[in-house]
């Protein structure tokens, strides 16, 4: 079985464009979630998709949105976007919303200057 | 501001030495889940603990869950260079994982 696949694995944006990554999930798996992980802190939860829903949603204002497909890939969509938002973007996915274990892709590198 | 406190932030060993890191919280969670990063790379899942005082074993690695199931943490025994890493610990709620800062690990040959 495959894992998780993210794209693309590094990205350079200017302060002010809008960025898309995506999040091909683990065959298998319907719930599909993204964290942001600063450089030196854990991750930190933005928001879960659950059969093509928004399940959850963390501390993150609305310019970061989300998309989950029939085939359970998703997208995360930033815009506006500033220079505190450089980090590791991670996608999980599980075959249950709450776990029990998470499957992580390796992560797109976003670095905005 | 992280809902679980992870301890040490660094840890650096001699091969062959033991070690343990820490992960504490006010909080109760459903369960915790371990996870190893290595650089470059998304965490790695390495034990869920789900009932309060559960013990769990890995090869060199033992895992325990709190009686309150607000902390818990990892004993590694015998250390080895493979082990380098940073290890994160996180608390289930519902839907969304918690995650602690991590603890960078360095085992030296």
């Amino acid at each position: 079985e495959t894992g998780v696949t993210q794209s693309p694995t590094h990205l350079i944006k200017t302060r002010g464009q809008q960025v898309t990554l995506r999040c091909s999930s683990q065959s298998g798996h319907n719930t599909v979630s993204w964290y942001q992980q600063a450089l030196g802190q854990g991750p930190q939860f933005i928001f879960q998709y659950y059969r093509e829903e928004e399940n959850g949603r963390g501390n993150f204002p609305p310019r970061f949105s989300g998309l989950q497909f029939p085939n359970y890939s998703s997208e995360l969509n930033v815009n506006a976007l500033e220079l505190d938002d450089s980090a590791l973007y991670l996608c999980a996915s599980s075959g249950d919303r709450e776990g029990p274990g998470y499957t992580f892709g390796s992560g797109t590198r976003l670095t905005v200057v | 501001t992280q809902l679980l406190e992870q301890s040490p932030q660094f840890l650096s060993i001699q091969e062959g030495e033991n070690l343990t890191v820490y992960c504490n919280s006010s909080s109760v969670f459903s369960s915790l889940q371990w996870y190893r990063q290595e650089p470059g790379e998304g965490p790695v899942l390495l034990v869920t603990v789900v009932t309060g005082g559960e013990v769990k074993k890995l090869k060199r690695l033992t895992f325990q869950f709190g009686d309150a199931r607000k902390d818990s943490s990892l004993h590694i025994t015998a250390a080895q260079p493979g082990d380098t890493g940073l290890y994160l610990c996180a608390g289930a709620q519902d839907y969304k994982l918690s995650f602690g800062a991590g603890t960078t690990v360095t085992v030296r040959a």
